[in-house]
């Protein structure tokens, strides 16, 4: 079975400093995705960053970058230079060749929330 | 712009009643996915559709049924027979949904509550 783990229900982060939010992961197949979104308060899932199972670097878009560790099975998510709307839920999530539909797999998400 | 957009924004089910969840997109999209979000929870999936005319099911498919009568609309029904239906719903489209790196795209919710 899949799975993803967010083990911090909530984070503070001062503003303009650096912050990591954690994600592992549990599959068996070879193949598969691992992506990040952002929910503000409205409720809309933005996209922030994807990454291959077999892509060799990690996968960075602006101030977002991922943290692959693959051995590890994990999947962290880098905020440089937090911004004060930088605050609301983060979910990791994956998708895998063997994924119905190419569903993906949410984890239970990460609160963050950014001090000025 | 392109994008999804979901109707209502806010919708009360009377007990027994149906009621539909409207999810349009404009992007060309193959695949179009429900996903439910309870409090303090990830999403789950629903069902979704790959392609017109054709509807799979997803993880809790109990209680809901669908439609994909054109490649835009993805129609969610909420059913009377599903005995807990409080939660947020979030509709989902991405290109062709047979790719690792397929992006889901979201539109922004519809809340429902029982009353």
């Amino acid at each position: 079975a899949q799975k993803i783990t967010q083990t911090q229900p909530g984070m503070f982060v001062q503003e303009k400093e650096a912050v990591t939010l954690d994600c592992t992961y549990d599959t068996s197949d070879p193949s598969y995705g691992l992506f990040w979104y952002k929910q503000p308060s409205s409720g809309e899932m933005i996209f922030l960053i994807y990454q291959g199972s077999y892509d060799q670097q990690n996968a960075t878009e602006g101030r977002y970058s991922l943290n692959f560790q693959k051995a590890r099975k994990s999947a962290n998510l880098v905020i440089s230079a937090s911004q004060l709307g930088d605050s609301a839920m983060y979910f990791c999530a994956m998708s895998s060749f063997y994924n119905q539909g190419g569903k993906l797999i949410f984890g239970q998400g990460t609160e963050l929330s950014v001090k000025p | 712009d392109g994008g999804i957009t979901q109707s209502p924004k806010y919708l009360f089910r009377k007990e027994g009643q149906n009621v539909t969840l409207s999810c349009e997109q404009n992007l060309n999209h193959d695949a179009m996915y429900w996903y439910r979000q309870d409090p303090g929870q990830g999403l789950r999936l629903i069902y979704y559709s790959q392609i017109v005319n054709d509807f799979q099911k997803g993880d809790i498919a109990e209680g809901y049924s669908v439609s994909r009568e054109k490649k835009e609309s993805f129609p969610l029904t909420v059913t009377s027979a599903q005995k807990n239906p409080t939660a947020f719903y979030l509709c989902a489209s991405t290109t062709r949904g047979r790719g690792l790196g397929d992006i889901q795209y979201f539109g922004a919710g519809t809340r429902l509550s029982v009353l």
